[in-house]
């Protein structure tokens, strides 16, 4: 069974920083692409960035209001995904989610990043 | 970018009817559409990928359908625990979009 458990989410100020993890298991996490979608208080599904696989290059891509400012990466040998967070701004505040594949095959639980001062 | 319109924002319907969401795409996708939905408080779970297949175990009273840039998510026959909120995602291109949503309330 896919299993993704994000963590380190919380109450950071503005122009703050943080890292949340994903730990995935259930699935061979290197042949896999993997995703980050957040969903402000009361809104929709935003789709955040990605990461190849490796053997696809490695290669990220990200939605512009967060290009420059947030970075995702994954360590293959622990199985998670991060997702590094900087500059953070008080419309960053969402719950943030992991999925997994290109079409966001498996969702985690997802944690609360709450930006405020 | 590509933009996902998603019709109608909002509907009310009741138990049994058949229920049919669009999303237009504002350049072709070919099939690389998503259909998720949404309960207050929940994870979002995939329904329908590359437009028409259904993901294991969802029910078959979910379809999907269409190419290029018009799709339809169909439920046959709404059961209550159907209410939710259903949303569309393009795979076409990056960046990934997603439609507005679409809440199906109960008449």
């Amino acid at each position: 069974e896919v299993q993704l458990v994000e963590s380190g989410g919380g109450l950071v100020k503005p122009g703050g920083s943080l890292r949340l993890s994903c730990a995935a298991s259930g699935f061979t996490f290197s042949d896999a692409w993997m995703s980050w979608v957040r969903q402000a208080p009361g809104k929709g599904l935003e789709w955040v960035g990605h990461i190849k696989k490796k053997t696809d290059g490695g290669t990220t891509d990200y939605a512009a209001p967060v290009k420059g400012r947030f970075t995702i990466s994954r360590d293959d040998s622990k199985d998670t995904l991060y997702l590094q967070m900087n500059s953070l701004k008080t419309e960053d505040t969402a719950v943030y989610y992991c999925t997994s594949s290109r079409a966001a095959s498996d969702w985690g639980q997802g944690t609360l990043v709450t930006v405020s001062s | 970018d590509i933009q996902m319109t998603q019709s109608p924002s909002a509907m009310s319907a009741s138990v049994g009817d058949r229920v049919t969401i669009t999303c237009r795409a504002s350049q072709a996708i070919s099939n690389y559409l998503a259909w998720f939905q949404q309960k207050p408080g929940k994870v979002p779970k995939r329904l329908i990928y590359a437009a028409s297949s259904l993901q294991s175990g969802v029910p078959s009273r979910f379809s999907g359908s269409g190419s290029g840039t018009e799709f339809t998510l169909t439920i046959s026959s709404l059961l209550p625990e159907d209410f939710a909120t259903y949303y569309c995602l393009q795979y076409n291109s990056f960046p990934l979009t997603f439609g507005q949503g679409t809440k199906v309330e109960i008449k």
